[in-house]
């Protein structure tokens, strides 16, 4: 069965750099969700789309913005990276937010460095 | 807000034994969802298993149960024979049914389970 797709895997900036991370959503699913894991932390929820508009936001920085194209993919754009920054970036779809028991299905995530 | 505890930051169990991963939570909502995930050295975010807080039947999936006391609001994972491949993070979360911030998951701070041969 076809998986969410994130890219890149890696991806390595420079303090002050912008950076672009890609999510692709199981097919038919409406519904994608962004986290950030540190290193050795809980995923922190980011920001959330439903039907290409904003559905929820959490503790997301002023730096990062984010949005969900007409094919649901969406990308989460990050500017003036911080070392803080360093993290692993998941994505994660679900179809139908309204559903019983919607299951979010996790990307394999994206590991960004900030030297 | 809600907020969700894992008391245990390692856990250890011998292979084909069973261990028990505790997990605590604390919401304002009637209704919400609970999850358990699994996530081993790669780093993938894997559902190992979920449960309606609606429903009073603790959810089972193969050699993964839960045991959830709503009043308690316990939510704890069973984990019966276990193999070298269950080794990972453990990561209990919960998600609101409806309300405010629906559909977004709140964490614990993981158990990293360890399987001894």
């Amino acid at each position: 069965a076809a998986g969410v797709i994130q890219s890149p895997r890696h991806l390595i900036k420079e303090k002050r750099e912008t950076a672009t991370l890609k999510c692709y959503p199981i097919p038919r699913h409406d519904t994608v969700y962004w986290y950030q894991q540190g290193p050795g932390q809980d995923p922190q929820f980011l920001i959330s789309f439903y039907e290409k508009m904003q559905s929820d936001k959490g503790s997301i920085p002023d730096r990062f913005s984010a949005q969900q194209f007409s094919d649901y993919h969406s990308e989460l754009n990050m500017s003036s990276l911080e070392l803080g920054d360093s993290a692993l970036y998941f994505c994660a779809s679900s179809l139908d937010r309204r559903a019983m028991i919607e299951t979010q299905y996790f990307g394999p995530g994206t590991r960004l460095l900030v030297l | 807000a809600q907020t969700v505890t894992q008391s245990q930051p390692e856990m250890s169990v011998q292979e084909a034994e069973t261990v028990t991963l505790s997990c605590t939570y604390d919401t304002s909502e009637s209704d919400y969802y609970l999850f358990w995930y699994k996530q081993p050295p790669s780093r993938q975010m894997i559902l190992v298993i979920r449960q309606e807080a609606y429903k009073q039947q603790n959810a089972t999936e193969n050699r993964f149960s839960v045991n959830f006391q709503k009043a308690a609001k316990s939510f704890s994972l069973k984990i019966s024979d276990s193999q070298l491949g269950d080794a990972a993070m453990y990561f209990c979360a919960i998600r609101n049914a409806g309300g405010t911030s629906y559909g977004k998951l709140t964490f614990g701070q993981g158990t990293i389970l360890t399987v001894h041969p």
